[in-house]
């Protein structure tokens, strides 16, 4: 079983539409979530770190849930510029290892 | 504020070569990672270097070898590279025990 694990997509949705994407991780030890956005053939970029209380910025929404293991991401409002795939990620260990899931493309279309 | 820097931006290898990537952080970070990220998968950690020491360490068998330097710059060695090796290697840098890290854009590396 992977640390952590995403539908791969693709999530193919018109604009203005509302996309969920959910990921569930397997170490219960584990620390810190974030996703983190990325571009075809560039490099991750962080979107937001994600918390228990559930976190908001602009149109996107993060939730965490420790008890199921679960992590969630909500975009409203869909824009073509969103179109990318988006990696659920999180860390463990006194290092901050990160553990990537193979991520979520998301194709956003006029 | 110069962010992470890595080069080269490609690379083409044959098998059995060995390669060496570079990586300088972003301005005031001291920790440096190495991901692989072959495609479509997400990255897959190496390893992590602060204060010239291997800290942690990923699945990745010995033929991965790296080094930071007093700059924090850090190297990522490939030794007898294989076919499987082709892959974006991601840089990433931190400080200290922050928990957000920061990506450079990648090398490309083909083995053929």
């Amino acid at each position: 079983r992977k640390e952590v694990e995403q539908d791969p997509g693709p999530f193919n949705v018109p604009e203005g539409a509302t996309v969920a994407f959910n990921c569930t991780y397997s170490n219960s030890a584990s620390q810190s979530f974030f996703w983190y956005r990325q571009d075809c053939r560039k490099e991750p970029k962080l979107l937001m770190s994600v918390y228990s209380s559930g976190n908001e910025d602009g149109r996107f929404t993060a939730q965490l849930n420790r008890a199921s293991q679960y992590i969630s991401l909500l975009i409203r409002d869909s824009k073509l510029s969103d179109s990318a795939t988006y990696l659920c990620v999180v860390s463990s260990g006194g290092y901050n290892k990160l553990i990537f899931g193979a991520g979520t493309r998301l194709a956003v279309h006029p | 504020d110069a962010g992470v820097t890595q080069s080269p931006t490609h690379l083409i290898k044959t098998r059995g070569q060995q390669v060496t990537l570079r990586c300088s952080p972003k301005s005031g970070h001291d920790t440096v990672s190495w991901y692989q990220q072959a495609l479509g998968q997400g990255p897959q950690f190496i390893f992590q270097y602060y204060e010239e020491e291997e800290r942690q360490r990923g699945n990745f068998p010995d033929r991965f070898s790296g080094h930071q330097f007093p700059n924090y710059s850090s190297e990522l060695n490939v030794n007898a590279l294989l076919l499987g090796d082709s892959a974006l290697y991601l840089c990433a840098s931190t400080q200290g025990w922050q928990n957000i890290q920061y990506f450079g854009a990648g090398t490309r590396l083909s083995v053929l």
